[in-house]
């Protein structure tokens, strides 16, 4: 099974911060990539797919990169609404498998 | 816009069988799209299931392939998931999900925990 690895696994930042969060998978998966964001207590909620296709309805801030093994999500200036987990997905085999988590928190 | 609400028993005994129901509204679940069951322990990340197409082709994962069965009724907009010989571990919210034909998954249910414990 192909393993994804995310890091930070936290972060705090402030309204307005340029955010970076990194996954890294454990063999290449072209652009086999998606991005999901979890607030408690509910669904999670697709961001990216593709890498860097941004799902319809989803705020323009939010961007993905990368292909291979690296692959990156950026929130250009963070919305009070951003704070969340984010979880990476892996689409180009079976088993399906998601990245641990980055949990972004208020500073 | 697709909606996907999960059901079925919150406590389940240890050795029984795990039984959830997703009823999808606004799309038709014969459509091109692959439908899925992702869970998630608590406090902790997500773990896909498995998947079945609009076809009725299941893929499952090999960590718990022996215990799962996932079926799809069109006629009641309904796939389901049936997880045998449960134990503790076994304890998550369960989350239903549309999945694009490549597999990422574009909607999801609100998710229903499920307790295993006598």
């Amino acid at each position: 099974a192909i393993q994804l690895t995310q890091s930070p696994s936290s972060l705090s930042a402030s309204v307005g911060d340029r955010v970076t969060i990194t996954c890294r998978a454990s063999q290449g998966i072209s652009s086999a990539l998606a991005w999901h964001q979890q607030k408690p207590g509910k669904g999670p909620n697709l961001l990216i797919y593709d890498a860097s296709s941004l799902q319809s309805g989803v705020p323009s801030r939010f961007s993905g990169s990368g292909s291979g093994t690296d692959f990156t999500l950026t929130i250009s200036s963070l919305q009070p609404e951003d704070f969340a987990t984010y979880y990476c997905q892996q689409f180009n085999s079976y088993p399906l498998t998601f990245g641990p988590g980055t949990k972004v928190d208020i500073k | 816009q697709v909606h996907l609400q999960e059901s079925g028993p919150g406590l389940v005994k240890p050795s029984e069988t795990l039984s959830l129901t997703c009823t999808v509204s606004g799309y038709s679940i014969s459509g091109g799209y692959y439908w899925g069951w992702i869970r998630q322990p608590p406090g902790k990340g997500l773990e896909w299931i498995g998947s079945i197409s609009h076809s009725g082709t299941t893929y499952y994962n090999p960590s718990l392939k022996s215990r799962v069965t996932i079926s799809l009724d069109t006629s009641k907009k309904q796939f389901s998931l049936k997880l045998s010989s449960v134990t503790a571990a076994d304890t998550a919210v369960y989350y239903c999900a549309r999945a694009s034909p490549t597999d990422w998954f574009d909607s999801w249910g609100q998710g229903t925990l499920v307790t295993v414990s006598s």
